[in-house]
């Protein structure tokens, strides 16, 4: 049973410009999730997908945004790069709703902006 | 809104000595609390769990009871191995309509043989 997977692994990148990463969730999963981990830090919640809609959004720039595919799969995209955007993308996968609901983790994707 | 306070680290061990790790947390209504394990170059695991009160979630040897008078979630575990070396990141979920997982800053535990 494949887990959560995100490609690229790393990436690097010049500030301005744009970046596409990308998401497979576990087997069975169809609802997706972005974080941002900055080094030293926990990940920050970006936004969620369930049915190809956003379903809830955190504290990020509309220069982020994404999109879900009917497989579920799942796009992250960042316009016009700012340093400060280097960090760990991860996704994150789950079944259904609630609160007690878990959400399993990609390897992520390591983006460095220069 | 929701926020997650874990002890300052990083913390050093020696091989089978006792872990404690301290999380505490700040939610509006009654969330679901989470120990992620994230090991070097690698993403996130799901340690354990607990979903109410007085409950006890428990994973390889590692245990956390949901104590709602004292809105903690510690992670402990009676003899620590080399390779539980990790980042260790308590996690909640407030459920209505909140899907999205809120950390902690992560604690560095390094085990010494």
């Amino acid at each position: 049973d494949a887990g959560v997977t995100q490609s690229p692994t790393h990436l690097i990148k010049t500030r301005g410009q744009q970046v596409t990463l990308r998401c497979s969730p576990k087997s069975g999963h169809d609802t997706v999730s972005w974080y941002q981990q900055a080094l030293g830090q926990g990940p920050q919640f970006i936004f969620q997908y369930y049915e190809e809609e956003e379903r809830q959004r955190g504290n990020f720039p509309d220069r982020f945004s994404g999109h879900q595919f009917p497989n579920y799969s799942s796009e992250l995209n960042v316009n016009a790069l700012l340093l400060g955007d280097s960090a760990l993308y991860l996704c994150a996968s789950s079944f259904g709703q609630g609160r007690s609901y878990e959400q399993y983790f990609g390897p992520g994707t390591r983006l460095t902006v220069t | 809104g929701d926020s997650v306070t874990q002890m300052e680290g990083p913390v050093t061990l020696s091989e089978e000595a006792f872990l404690t790790i301290n999380c505490t947390y700040t939610a509006t209504g009654y969330p679901s609390l989470f120990w992620y394990v994230q090991y070097p170059g690698e993403g996130l695991q799901l340690l354990l769990k607990a979903t109410k009160a007085d409950d006890k979630g428990s994973n390889k040897g590692f245990e956390a009871t949901y104590r709602k008078e004292t809105t903690s979630f510690h992670l402990e575990k009676g003899s620590v191995q080399v390779s539980d070396s990790a980042v260790y990141f308590c996690a909640l979920n407030s459920g209505g309509s909140n899907y999205k997982l809120t950390f902690g800053k992560g604690t560095l535990l390094t085990v010494n043989p």
